[in-house]
């Protein structure tokens, strides 16, 4: 199992919906939970972090986090074209320094 | 604040040669870190430092090196080049381990062994 695992999509929703990514995670302990978002040929952007069980809100981002399903998402409302990215959602293990370990991201589509 | 800078942004190796990419931070993080993405494969972590003078392993390790000799420069180098090294190169600095504003990532290098 990998510890992180993400659909690699693509996700395709039209202008306006609400795209719902969704990450899963193997390690029990992982305290800490992010979602990065990648143009093409650039480089990981932070977009969110989220640390305890429920949801974060941030403009049109909400992350949610589950940790008894060891499950963290991000919606995004109202999706807009500049949105189409992959989106990486990265982990700590509790494997003394607490590295992040990044899934292989979802590609978001957004047609107008 | 320039942030996270690397250089070069592009670069051809032939097997066997060796380069180093250079990393250089302005923001007075301790911790800095070296990733390689391949395509599909997500970042895979090579090497990282927590402080100058104090570098570990990482996932991927083999065929690198690296030196942290002040707070703000972390380069990493390839002694002989091999066509699984093709790809994207990207330091990333931090405050302190993981914290609230995750890290911060360079521009990255993409490198070609041919």
């Amino acid at each position: 199992q990998k510890e992180v695992e993400q659909n690699s999509g693509p996700l395709s929703v039209p202008e306006g919906a609400i795209a719902s990514l969704n990450c899963t995670y193997s390690d029990r302990v992982s305290q800490s939970f992010f979602w990065y978002r990648q143009y093409s040929g650039k480089s990981p952007e932070l977009i969110m972090s989220i640390y305890s069980n429920g949801d974060k809100e941030d403009g049109r981002f909400t992350a949610q986090l589950n940790k008894a399903s060891q499950y963290v998402s991000l919606l995004i409302r109202d999706s807009q074209p500049s949105d189409s990215a992959t989106y990486l959602c990265a982990v700590t293990l509790n494997t003394g320094f607490q590295k992040l370990v990044f899934g292989t991201g979802t590609r978001l589509l957004v047609s107008p | 604040n320039a942030g996270v800078t690397q250089t070069p942004k592009f670069r051809i190796l032939k097997i066997g040669q060796s380069m180093t990419l250079q990393c250089t931070q302005d923001m007075n993080h301790n911790y800095m870190y070296w990733y390689r993405q391949d395509p599909g494969m997500g970042l895979k972590l090579i090497y990282y430092s927590v402080g100058a003078g104090i570098t570990d392993k990482g996932e991927v390790p083999n065929g690198y090196n690296v030196s942290r000799s002040t707070t703000e420069d972390f380069p990493l180098r390839l002694e002989l080049a091999a066509p699984s090294q093709t790809s994207v190169y990207f330091c990333a600095s931090s405050v302190q381990g993981v914290t609230p504003y995750g890290y911060t990532f360079g521009s990255g290098t993409r490198l070609t062994v041919v």
